[in-house]
């Protein structure tokens, strides 16, 4: 089952701006994490945020949690050519414990 | 640490065989396992839930019969893909979760399945 909706869709940058990804989600969970797959690859797990948070930082990238909405971002600032790849945000929903996927966002950043 | 291994990561098999991707986890133990199944451009869609020593639990419109899955140790679940057809054709992911405590998933790398 499907839980989250990201957008957009798809994205199309250049290098050095910033990319901003939204996920909306429906129910409630522990945490939710944001992933990055490049084609045909496996997933990289990029950040965790939990419920009780609100923001969070590693290197370049920027994840928002607002439970009220239901909703969390991920920014990713000066972007490179290096980050095209697929960003994917999961949720790990308090019941039932297991994660589920949103739909995606495809990333592509030009040099 | 956490480091799941999954294989194999590329298989080619004839339609009406069956496939069995391994999911191990190598330095932890997992309570549960999760597989997933990815179409090209699509995101992730969870197949079922295992735990270990039980029967796994399976999302709405997954065959359990198709896809028999068998989490029969704490490291070790398998997922057999039974009489496949081309529109089995996927990639296929697991994940585990750890027993001891640490709030996590880990992922292993994938099986490119395809179906001739």
């Amino acid at each position: 089952s499907q839980q989250g909706e990201e957008d957009p869709q798809a994205l199309s940058i250049q290098e050095g701006e910033n990319a901003t990804m939204n996920c909306s989600y429906k129910t409630s969970i522990n945490n939710l994490q944001w992933y990055r797959q490049n084609s045909g690859r496996g997933l990289v797990h990029l950040i965790l945020i939990r419920s009780n948070e609100r923001e969070k930082h590693s290197g370049r990238l920027r994840v928002t949690l607002d439970t009220s909405k239901k909703s969390s971002s991920l920014l990713i600032t000066a972007s490179r050519a290096a980050d095209t790849a697929s960003y994917f945000c999961a949720t790990d929903e308090r019941k039932g414990g297991k994660l589920i996927f949103g739909q995606g966002t495809e990333l592509s950043v030009k040099p | 640490g956490a480091v799941v291994s999954q294989h194999p990561s590329r298989v080619i098999c004839k339609s009406g065989t069956s496939v069995k991707i391994e999911c191990r986890s190598l330095d932890f133990q997992a309570t549960t396992m999760f597989w997933y199944r990815q179409f090209p451009k699509q995101s992730l869609m969870l197949m079922a839930t295992s735990n270990e020593g039980s029967k796994a639990t399976y999302e709405q419109g997954v065959e359990k019969d198709k896809f028999l899955i068998n989490h029969a140790s704490l490291t070790l679940s398998t997922l057999t893909v039974t009489s496949a057809h081309p529109e089995d054709s996927s990639f296929y992911i697991c994940s585990a979760r750890r027993r001891d405590g640490y709030y996590g998933y880990t992922f292993g790398s994938g099986t490119r399945l395809t179906v001739v």
